[in-house]
């Protein structure tokens, strides 16, 4: 079984600063790592992934996400705000090889003020 | 471009009704979800269907049904809608992962946001 964990539903920064979202994970093998984001009225765009390899995964619009096995997480970074950032934000998780079920957070709503 | 469409965006239903909702991908991926999305508790997921004919429940299949006749084509069906259904709805898709070049990447429609009165 396999369960995620996002930390603040909400989070509000800057224009400008740095955007740092939270997902913990649990999993009994190892884990396939999804960050996707939701804009108003939209479906959900996938952001990044992790499957295997380089546990540092860059994503579009300059999100990236750092795969941490020994603290069991996969937070969600980017260097630098920008106002279309502002949406929310699902990590989500599947077991290796894919299986048929992506077991999704709660997610964060990201503010982004001027 | 991938492609997920959803038949509605809006949907007002009764209590009471028959609801479809349905969905189509042009990606000729053999796994479709539906899973239904309320504040504060992400996504869930309601059903899904690896193949032609073929469904499972996900974890909250309770009130609703699915149908896959076409592989581009997943219906989900509400047999008596009730105001707990008011929802955002969402479908995605998927290549079966054992697929060549499958990235277990689920593509998702824009979802349809119903209302139950």
């Amino acid at each position: 079984a396999q369960s995620v964990t996002q930390l603040g539903s909400h989070v509000s920064v800057s224009e400008g600063a740095l955007v740092l979202l939270r997902c913990n994970y649990s999993s009994s093998v190892p884990p396939y790592l999804f960050w996707y984001v939701q804009y108003p009225n939209q479906g959900l765009q996938l952001l990044l992934k992790y499957t295997t390899g380089a546990t540092l995964v860059k994503g579009i619009n300059g999100f990236e996400a750092e795969f941490k096995k020994s603290e069991t997480s996969f937070h969600l970074t980017k260097p630098s705000a920008h106002m279309s950032d502002a949406a929310e934000y699902f990590c989500a998780v599947t077991l290796t090889g894919g299986g048929n079920k992506l077991t999704f957070g709660t997610g964060t709503q990201l503010k982004v003020e001027l | 471009d991938v492609k997920v469409t959803q038949s509605s965006r809006y949907l007002v239903k009764r209590t009471g009704e028959k609801v479809f909702l349905e969905c189509v991908q042009d990606m000729d991926h053999e796994n479709m979800f539906w899973y239904r999305q309320d504040p504060g508790l992400g996504l869930r997921l309601i059903y899904f269907s690896y193949d032609v004919k073929m469904k499972e429940k996900g974890d909250i299949p309770e009130g609703y049904s699915v149908s896959r006749e076409k592989k581009e084509r997943f219906s989900l069906i509400l047999e008596s809608a009730s105001t707990n259904q008011t929802s955002m709805y969402l479908c995605a898709s998927r290549s079966h992962p054992a697929r060549e070049g499958c990235t277990d990447t689920q593509y998702f429609g824009p979802g349809t946001r119903l209302t139950v009165l």
